[in-house]
């Protein structure tokens, strides 16, 4: 079955970009990988997608190296408003059922 | 467009109380499912539809019944309440199967006396 291993928490300062890696095994391999944001007492919100090399969107890049094995969210000069909960997520390659990381708590500061 | 929504937003029962959680999106999405979030914990997933009339159990479904009796709704019952079922409930909804994007709802805060 696919695992999925994230840092539990990290912190950092505004203006300073954080990398959060999510380390992944056994991951389908027509699937994409995806990364949520959650802020207390909301549901997640998606933030990005990607299937392999890097993507980017208005608000993070995210890479993934050709063995599909890790992803890593980047997230350009935080902020205050970026303190939450990021979450990975993938797709299982024997029963395709999707697995969420357990989350990294960012803590951004002043 | 709504989006997912949920309610109630928050429900206080007594142990052995029955009750159904209501979700409902309108983006003509297929795939919807339930998961569970406990204090500081991540997401795990209770049942799962990837259409109409079609449900599978996901990792903790034990508790929890589902009916898929049409697109738009997708609602999880509790048979007998537990305390162990304290917990914020989210649904969501997505266009496939797989990892891709998913939509949402506010969740529903539910206490278990």
């Amino acid at each position: 079955l696919a695992k999925t291993t994230q840092p539990i928490s990290m912190d950092s300062y505004e203006g300073q970009e954080v990398n959060i890696t999510c380390s992944h095994n056994n991951i389908a391999t027509n699937d994409y990988i995806t990364w949520y944001q959650q802020f207390p007492s909301q549901g997640p919100r998606f933030i990005i997608q990607g299937y392999k090399t890097k993507v980017t969107n208005e608000v993070a890049s995210l890479f993934i190296p050709a063995d599909r094995k890790s992803s890593t969210l980047s997230l350009p000069r935080v902020s205050l408003s970026d303190t939450a909960v990021y979450y990975c997520l993938v797709g299982d390659d024997s029963n395709y059922q999707l697995i969420w990381g357990a989350g990294t708590k960012l803590i951004i500061k002043p | 467009n709504a989006g997912v929504t949920q309610t109630p937003k928050f429900q206080v029962l007594k142990t052995g109380q029955s009750m159904t959680l209501q979700c409902a999106q309108d983006m003509n999405h297929e795939y919807m499912s339930w998961y569970r979030q406990d204090p500081g914990m991540g997401l795990r997933l209770i049942h799962y539809s990837v259409g109409a009339g079609i449900t599978d159990q996901g990792e903790v479904p034990n508790g929890y019944n589902v009916s898929r009796s049409t697109t738009e709704d997708f609602p999880l019952r509790l048979l007998s309440a537990a305390p162990s079922q304290t917990s914020v409930y989210f649904c969501a909804s997505s266009y496939g199967t797989g990892a891709e994007t998913q939509y949402f709802g506010p969740g529903t805060r539910l206490l278990v006396l």
